[in-house]
């Protein structure tokens, strides 16, 4: 297994406040990915890195910011939470593919972070 | 916007029985990836496919890419009670390093 970890894996908030997530990888794996998961709506992209402080937006990143300072941690912030977050987030890493530097097309997933927002 | 389609939704099936599982899109993808998610977990990658027509096989489970590469197909032969859990189809973003997933097959194979 990839070693991802993610925490917390459970969180409950109320509305307004700043919450944090995090995403520690020990594979040295160039890309790092941000999704939630809702009831009909799959795995939706909030926010990507190609990069130590190289993150690009994802379909759902309104509400979201990311930071990455180094390789192996990416933390997904919500400024002021929302009940619309309340949600299953789930990172993800993907190695990068050779010469092309793209990613590959395996990722790798994280157990992922129960978020509940009152 | 790309979007994967995933049909059936739900499936809920005797042990024994087939079942395909289809992931639809108007968009060409250059890759499509099958993952299985099983409750509390995150996805675990099944297999990817890259050629248009390919066809891999996972012991019972048979994936093809159409010819076309927008859409793909998954076959289980013979569902066990092991084979539960959600399925997922995802494609590459042309262009970017994105992966766009479909909304999932939730299947449960009954003993």
């Amino acid at each position: 297994d990839a070693g991802i970890t993610q925490s917390p894996r459970h969180k409950v908030t109320e509305t307004g406040t700043p919450v944090t997530l995090r995403c520690h990888q020990t594979e040295n794996h160039r890309y790092m990915y941000w999704y939630r998961q809702d009831p009909g709506h799959g795995l939706r992209l909030i926010h990507y890195s190609y990069g130590v402080k190289d993150t690009d937006k994802g379909e759902v990143s309104d509400g979201y910011s990311v930071s990455r300072s180094k390789t192996e941690d990416f933390l997904l912030t919500l400024e002021s939470a929302t009940s619309s977050q309340t949600s299953v987030y789930f990172c993800a890493i993907s190695d990068d593919g050779g010469l092309t530097g793209s990613p590959t097309d395996t990722q790798y997933f994280g157990p992922g972070t129960r978020l509940t927002v009152l | 916007t790309q979007l994967l389609e995933q049909s059936p939704q739900f499936l809920s099936i005797q042990e024994g029985e087939n079942l395909t599982v289809y992931c639809n899109s108007s968009s060409v993808f250059s890759s499509l990836q099958w993952y299985r998610q099983e409750p509390g977990e995150g996805p675990v990658l099944l297999v990817t496919v890259v050629t248009g027509g390919e066809v891999k096989k996972l012991k019972r489970l048979t994936f093809q890419f159409g010819d076309a590469r927008k859409d793909s197909s998954l076959h289980i032969t013979a569902a066990q009670p092991g084979d539960t859990g959600l399925y997922l189809c995802a494609g590459d973003v042309a262009g970017t390093y994105k992966y766009i997933f479909g909304t999932g097959t939730r299947l449960k194979v009954l003993a």
